[in-house]
Parts: structure tokens; C-alpha cells; sequence
């Protein structure tokens, strides 16, 4: 059964970079879409972005293209960056495997 | 972007009673490769998604049988047989034919 484990900075200052990153465990790393989610305060769930193994992306254009979703293929782990954040990307951030496996959610909060 | 509209915006559901919940996508979300690609979440207080149905009517794997989905081209439902305590939570519908995958804005289900 795969396993999403995900970590990164919870606090940052408005201009900064979020980086989050997601290792996979069990099951092959690649066949898959690598997903990144987010859900802000009292809102819904917004699609990030996604990358398959080889590093073919997509994007949601709402972030202006602030967003990059890396892959590591030899750690079996794929990451997060948004730049320039300011307060309306604090939210909780979801990793997963396509939309069917997700890790745990961290916890960002974008704060002077 | 396809627009998703979830209705009704919260439900209160006396256990053992049936609920269902409306998704609404603003274009057929039938694909040329024959699929329907609408999706059902649950989203549990301080849990990751969960993906209950893929395709319109496909239970994910271990989504029990009282989880049912129909519709087709830009009416879909989500249908509880009886709902109980474990089942709260907010549900969510998602579009996966066009890029960004959009959700709706989700039903919150309480039980009575």
C-alpha cells in the first residue's frame, strides 16, 4: 500500500518561498501524476499542479506561474515551490498520487 | 476553467436515512476517450481527502457499497444508501476532462 509522507516549513513571511516535499513509499513511483493540492481557511480544495516521473508539468494558471513541482526519481520524492507568497496561500498542502493516495497535509501560514 | 456547482451547500442526515448530494459541471465532462471524468472526495475534519468514486459511478477501493454515484455529460449525483456517523465530513465533487481539475465548492453532511 503506498504511503505519502510529506514535510516542509509551516511559518513564513510574506515574499518568501514555500518548499514542501512528499516521499512515496511503496508501490512505483513511476505510471504516475504527482499532485499537489491545497485547501485555505473556510475554502475548498484547489489543484496546484501535478508532474509525472519524467517531469512533464501542469500548472493551475491561478498562481501566475509562482509554482514549480520537481521530481526526484532516485529518492522516490517530489516537491513544492511557491514563490512570493503572501497571506492567501496559507492553507493546508496535500501531496498525492494522482487524486486516489494523499499524504498528510502541512499546515502553512503566511504571517508578518 | 470548468466551473463545478455542489448542491446543497450543507445537509443534516439522521443515521440509517439516505442523503444525496447534486454536482452541477459547467461543460460535458464526457472525454473523447469515452470516460466521464467527474469525481467524489470526502474530506474528513483534519484528515487527507479520501477518493470515494472515480468516473461517475466506480467505487475507490474499500469505499463501502452505500457510496453510489450516477449522472452523465454535466449532471452528476452522489448518492448515500444510509449514512452513518464515520460518514461526515465535507463531500466534494471534481472534474478531471480539462486542465486546471476543478472542484465544487463541497457539501458539508452532519449527522442529527
Amino acid at each position: 500500500q503506498v504511503q505519502l509522507q510529506q514535510w516542509g516549513a509551516g511559518l513564513l513571511k510574506p515574499s518568501e518561498t514555500l518548499s514542501l516535499t512528499c516521499a512515496v513509499y511503496g508501490g512505483s513511483f513511476t505510471d504516475y501524476y504527482w499532485t499537489w493540492i491545497r485547501q485555505s481557511p473556510g475554502k475548498g480544495l484547489e489543484w496546484i499542479g501535478d508532474s509525472n516521473d519524467s517531469g512533464n508539468t501542469n500548472y493551475n494558471p491561478s498562481l501566475k506561474s509562482r509554482a514549480t513541482i520537481s521530481v526526484d526519481t532516485s529518492k522516490n520524492q517530489f516537491s513544492l515551490k511557491l514563490t512570493s507568497v503572501t497571506a492567501a496561500d496559507t492553507a493546508v498542502y496535500y501531496c498525492g498520487r494522482g487524486i486516489s493516495r494523499w499524504g498528510q497535509g502541512t499546515m502553512v501560514t503566511v504571517s508578518s | 476553467d470548468i466551473v463545478m456547482t455542489q448542491t446543497p451547500l450543507s445537509l443534516s442526515v439522521t443515521p440509517g436515512q439516505p442523503a444525496s448530494i447534486s454536482c452541477k459541471s459547467s461543460q460535458s465532462l464526457l472525454h473523447s476517450d469515452g470516460k466521464t471524468h467527474l469525481y467524489w472526495f470526502l474530506h474528513k475534519a483534519g484528515q487527507s481527502p479520501q477518493l470515494l468514486i472515480y468516473e461517475v459511478s466506480s467505487r475507490f477501493s474499500g469505499v463501502p457499497d452505500r457510496f453510489s454515484g450516477s449522472g452523465s455529460g454535466t449532471d452528476f449525483t452522489l448518492n448515500i444508501g444510509r449514512v452513518e456517523a464515520e460518514d461526515v465530513g465535507v463531500y466534494y465533487c471534481m472534474q478531471g476532462k480539462h486542465l486546471p481539475l476543478t472542484f465544487g465548492g463541497g457539501t458539508k453532511v452532519e449527522i442529527k
